[in-house]
């Protein structure tokens, strides 16, 4: 069966620090990824996704970039945080190319604080 | 852009109760999908729709596609504690491999004992 994993769970870092968020997933190959942030009681925003190494869509104008180098690596990376940035990020993953709907599922979301 | 609209916002309802809130959308979908976010969590898949009219259960849970393909809904049945949480619909847009998915903004379901 298929799992995802998401690390670091929770993550404390001061404004203009550096980040890197990791995802990774088992048990299928080319997957569609994307990663999600949702600020705090609100909805999930698509930040970027990915249908292969190397190809990335962001979504949202922001000083977050992401980066597949592996079929089945997702990373979150800013090199300067902003306060704004603090957030639930989720990653996410589906079956690649198909005709028909399949559903994406999700990782346990790393928590970020922007100090 | 696209945009799903959920109602209620929010709800409090006795345990036992029975729950149904909806999804809506000025755009047509083939697929709906329901979620379910415990705090702290990634949202959890709970049903998975695929066709116009398609009516699925999952334990207390039942929801259906609507025939527009603009809209669905989802029950819960005698409501437990547990319930308690985020449900989040979402839509996948016609003729897209899998990669454009539209999400709700929720409606928080808060179980009173």
């Amino acid at each position: 069966s298929q799992t995802i994993h998401q690390w670091p769970a929770t993550l404390v870092q001061p404004v203009g620090s550096p980040l890197s968020l990791e995802c990774t997933v088992e048990g299928t190959s080319n997957p569609n990824l994307y990663w999600y942030r949702q600020a705090a009681g609100r909805g999930l925003q698509l930040l970027f996704y990915s249908v292969g190494i190397g190809q990335i869509s962001s979504e949202v104008p922001q000083n977050l970039s992401a980066s597949r180098p592996q079929d089945r690596q997702f990373i979150l990376s800013s090199k300067k945080l902003l306060l704004s940035d603090s957030g639930f990020y989720l990653c996410a993953w589906s079956i690649g190319v198909t005709p028909t709907g399949q559903p994406q599922h999700f990782g346990d979301g790393t928590r970020l604080s922007i100090l | 852009g696209q945009q799903l609209n959920q109602s209620p916002q929010s709800m409090f309802i006795q345990e036992g109760e029975d729950v149904s809130m909806n999804c809506t959308s000025s755009s047509i979908f083939n697929t709906w999908l329901w979620y379910k976010q415990d705090p702290g969590e990634g949202p959890v898949l709970l049903i998975a729709l695929y066709k116009a009219g398609e009516l699925t259960s999952n334990g207390r849970l039942t929801a259906q596609f609507g025939i527009t393909r603009k809209d669905s809904f989802l029950n819960i049945s005698a409501s437990i504690p547990s319930d308690v949480g985020i449900y989040f619909c979402a839509g996948q847009l016609r003729d897209n491999y899998g990669q454009n998915f539209v999400f709700g903004p929720g409606t928080r379901l808060s179980v009173l004992p």
